[in-house]
């Protein structure tokens, strides 16, 4: 297992279209997170997956955003109709939800995205 | 919300030199994680500390937290200029709710090291 992939790593799109970013978690890992980082800021939390199953989505994420992760597997981020504001870092990362251990979770290199 | 302090935003220093970072909150974290990242990557997690009043190190990395797990601080000895990076505090959230489990970061720290 090579860690967590994303892909594309990076994409320019014009404004009002339409993208989508997926990752692939390490295979173990039943819990997957999706978060935006600006430049030489922190990541902020967008989504969270437990296999399939989407636990939480931030106020971050507005109706443009939609995420999936069917079969627990892969995720993917779709942002629609995109806006110059979206442009970004846009992290995966996972984990092994195993309590009560603390593993630590283990990110993507990220899709950095430039609305134009 | 969860929020997590960090101090300094920046840090410029000469290689030698000692420093350390703080990170701080009103709220309890189950752990708090702290991490480092190279522009254009992904963070990669230093360490973990759960308990209050932990003290991890890592070669010349020493990571304390809070007795009330409120708090944490990096303290790094004698800085080479391998150490530049975003250096990124991230509490995990205790349970009960859906957010079990949560991370949220710090704004980070910009440490620049110079030869």
């Amino acid at each position: 297992d090579t860690g967590v992939s994303q892909n594309p790593r990076h994409k320019i799109t014009k404004r009002g279209q339409n993208v989508t970013f997926r990752c692939d978690p390490i295979s173990e890992h039943n819990r997957l997170y999706w978060y935006r980082q600006t430049l030489g800021q922190g990541p902020e939390f967008l989504t969270y997956f437990q296999n399939e199953a989407q636990l939480e989505k931030s106020r971050l994420l507005s109706d443009r955003f939609s995420a999936e992760r069917p079969k627990g597997s892969f995720s993917t981020l779709e942002i629609q109709r995109t806006e110059q504001g979206d442009s970004a870092m846009y992290l995966c990362a996972s984990t092994l939800w195993a309590e009560p251990a603390n593993y630590g979770y283990t990110f993507g290199s990220g899709t950095r995205l430039t609305v134009v | 919300t969860q929020l997590l302090e960090q101090s300094p935003q920046f840090l410029s220093i000469q290689e030698g030199e000692n420093l350390t970072v703080y990170c701080n909150s009103s709220s309890v974290f189950s752990s708090l994680q702290w991490y480092r990242q190279e522009p254009g990557e992904g963070p990669v997690l230093l360490v973990t500390v759960v308990t209050g009043g932990e003290v991890k190190k890592l070669k010349r990395l020493t990571f304390q937290f809070g007795d009330a797990r409120k708090d944490s601080s990096l303290h790094i000895t004698a800085a080479q200029p391998g150490d530049t990076g975003l250096y990124l505090c991230a509490g995990r959230t205790g349970a009960g709710g859906t957010s079990y489990g949560k991370l949220t970061f710090g704004q980070g720290t910009i440490l620049t090291v110079h030869p």
